[in-house]
């Protein structure tokens, strides 16, 4: 148990399709970011939450990804109209006094 | 924006040897340095990291070391065992502000029983 809960674990989604991912901190966290991990590279940031507030996007957020922080706790991350390059771990971590606790992550393959 | 190097991507070492992962970073601003290791279907893991106003630090079997004016820091991991195989992320990251981390591409270290 990390202290972030990641749904699903795992997503195999047809190209063009809809998906929604959750991220849930089990204790209150101000900051929550995404990041996105493609196979043998590190974790690239994708996004940044202060409670509900989007306060930083990366380039590799398209306008097909969005993301919400709705209460200040849990967070999704969507992506539309899916496409081959967007498989790749994605993961929601929590900012502690400092460095980050990280999920287990949500691997996502599109076919 | 904040750039980090890693080397070298793979590693094996035998059972009680040691290994070191070399990192350097571009932005003189950074001033914090965490070491995650990825077990195969987990998220990273934070194992150990220094500030920027300490050269070394150590726990038990991993020591981490710093040179701000090179750009340098490293992971040395003594008494190698089985269960240290995974793969070991550097990074970096400016304290204050968003607090946002910039991770190298990972050394898969395999410890040979």
């Amino acid at each position: 148990d990390t202290g972030v809960s990641q749904d699903p674990r795992h997503k195999i989604t047809k190209r063009g399709q809809n998906v929604t991912f959750r991220c849930d901190p089990i204790s209150e966290h101000n900051r929550l970011y995404w990041y996105r991990q493609t196979l043998g590279q590190g974790p690239e940031f994708l996004t940044y939450f202060q409670n509900e507030a989007q306060l930083e996007k990366s380039r590799l957020l398209s306008d097909r990804f969005s993301a919400e922080r709705p209460k200040g706790s849990f967070s999704t991350l969507e992506i539309q109209r899916t496409e081959q390059g967007d498989s790749a771990m994605y993961l929601c971590a929590v900012g502690e006094s400092y460095g980050y606790t990280f999920g287990s992550g949500t691997r996502l393959t599109v076919v | 924006g904040e750039n980090v190097e890693q080397h070298p991507s793979t590693l094996s070492v035998q059972e009680g040897d040691s290994a070191v992962i070399k990192c350097t970073y571009s932005d003189s601003a950074s001033n914090y340095f965490p070491w995650y290791k990825q077990e195969l279907g987990k998220g990273p893991q934070l194992i150990i990291d220094i500030r920027s106003n300490v050269g070394e630090k150590k726990d038990q079997r991993i020591a981490v070391t710093l040179n701000k004016t090179a750009k340098h820091f490293s992971l040395h991991i003594t008494e190698t065992q089985p269960e240290d195989s995974a793969v070991y992320f550097c990074a970096a990251m400016l304290s204050g502000g968003y607090q946002k981390v910039t991770f190298g591409i990972g050394t898969k270290l395999q410890v040979i029983p």
